[in-house]
């Protein structure tokens, strides 16, 4: 089954304290990319990568850092989270640059910093 | 310049009431594609649909349908006889070169039973 898999789910952490969000794919997709989504915002872009050790910034990259050593994999990393990181991050891939290709999008992760 | 307007916060509806969700979009694009998601309060993002540029059909599923109309750039969703079920948050999104989604805000449907 085509997935797209975050870890974790939800998470509660503390200011400061590092984390990691995990991003698996088991599509073999080149496009992958994050998403943040906040009240009366919608989702916004943080990073996104066109493939294997190819990252770029997307709309919110503040205080966020990406990697993708391998294909399937693009873990979000929040080096010293502060409370405005508090939201709902989702992670997306797709086959390619191309426009039309689908987007899946991962289930979410809720994320909060206190 | 790419941009999405949901101008609709938040609409509440009686079950069996038709209700449309409006979306405006802003593009240079020539070829760029619309979607519709529904956000449930779960949180996933569920896809209901994918409309290219060059499709101007309107399209009717179950009762589900949409107006993609490119002289008002609008691409808007009406959901008939509506449902509890249908209480959700629902994006319309924007896609144009590359893989970047360009979001609106979202219009949160409360329908009540």
């Amino acid at each position: 089954e085509a997935q797209v898999t975050q870890n974790p789910r939800y998470l509660i952490t503390v200011t400061g304290k590092k984390l990691t969000v995990t991003c698996s794919q088991n599509m073999n997709h080149e496009y992958m990319s994050w998403y943040r989504q906040d009240p009366g915002l919608g989702l916004r872009q943080i990073y996104y990568s066109m493939n294997v050790e190819v990252t770029d910034k997307g709309d919110v990259p503040e205080g966020y850092k990406v990697s993708r050593k391998e294909k399937r994999n693009f873990p979000l990393i929040l080096e010293s989270p502060s409370p405005n990181q508090t939201s709902l991050y989702f992670c997306a891939s797709s086959p390619g640059r191309s426009s039309g290709n689908t987007i899946y999008f991962g289930e979410g992760s809720w994320l909060t910093v206190v | 310049a790419q941009k999405v307007t949901q101008a609709q916060t938040e609409i509440s509806v009686v079950e069996k009431e038709d209700v449309t969700l409006d979306c405006v979009y802003e593009t240079r694009d020539t070829t760029y594609y619309l979607f519709w998601y529904k956000q449930p309060p779960s949180g996933e993002l569920v896809f209901l649909i994918r409309r290219n540029s060059f499709d101007e059909q309107n399209e009717i599923s179950g009762r589900y349908s949409w107006n993609f109309q490119k002289s008002t750039s609008s691409f808007n969703f009406t959901i008939t006889a509506s449902q509890v079920v249908d209480s959700a948050v629902y994006f319309c999104a924007l896609k144009g070169n590359f893989n970047k989604f360009y979001f609106g805000s979202g219009t949160k449907l409360n329908v009540k039973p």
